[in-house]
């Protein structure tokens, strides 16, 4: 079946503008994570959805950035007022249900550049 | 806070030749612990993961062990090949308690010389 997917693959902006990252889980995973990679870095941690709330906003690095998943499904990460220090590969990944040791599976990521 | 250490950072080995990487995690109460092997420009793909109630898991060359006593755990790879090349990161995780996220370790650049 289809693998998580996200959009866009690339994304070039200017400091200061907003941008917008999508990511369409597995079908039927009601668990969501989003994820940032730095180059040379393992995957960091920025937020966990369990169906449509937050479970853990800990990871976001300040309130410039913001994520939302309305209907359970889709999840959007939203970051406003872009730094260039904000360029990094962001990941997106599912899991069934967040529960037990079930699998994370990630996206092929946005990678995101701040001029 | 919480935190995974990898060592080594990078690891040549020639092919036919093993490979270990290990890994240690800081919080006592994680419990389940993956491996993900990245390949350049690609998504991190499980290879393996270990829950903390097992000791060791195998699977065909691939085997983890854990120490949950010293907080220990590392990846096992064996008769390498040149598709095994690539960044290889652990991970820890409470699953179960208030949040699932993984806490990576800093990778491992895998080069298996043919």
């Amino acid at each position: 079946g289809a693998g998580v997917s996200q959009t866009p693959s690339n994304k070039v902006t200017e400091k200061g503008k907003y941008v917008e990252l999508r990511c369409d889980p597995i079908s039927g995973h009601t668990a969501l994570y989003w994820y940032r990679q730095s180059l040379g870095q393992g995957p960091e941690f920025l937020i966990y959805f369990q169906g449509t709330g937050a479970a853990d906003d800990s990871g976001l690095p300040n309130d410039r950035f913001f994520a939302v998943r309305p209907e359970g499904s889709v999840s959007t990460l939203k970051i406003q007022r872009t730094e260039r220090g904000d360029s990094a590969v962001y990941l997106c990944a599912s899991s069934l249900d967040g529960q037990g040791s079930d699998t994370q599976y990630f996206g092929p990521g946005t990678r995101l550049t701040v001029l | 806070g919480e935190n995974v250490e990898q060592h080594p950072s990078t690891l040549s080995v020639q092919e036919g030749d093993s490979a270990v990487i290990k890994c240690t995690y800081s919080d006592s109460a994680s419990n389940y612990f993956p491996w993900y092997k990245q390949e350049l420009g690609k998504r991190p793909q499980l290879i393996i993961d270990i829950r903390s109630n097992v000791g060791e898991k195998k699977d065909q060359r691939i085997a983890v062990t854990l120490n949950k006593t010293a907080k220990h755990f590392s990846l096992h790879i064996t008769e390498t090949q040149p598709e095994d090349s690539a960044v290889y990161f652990c991970a820890a995780a409470n699953y179960g308690g208030a949040t699932n996220k993984l806490i990576f370790g800093t990778g491992t650049l895998l080069a298996v010389q043919p």
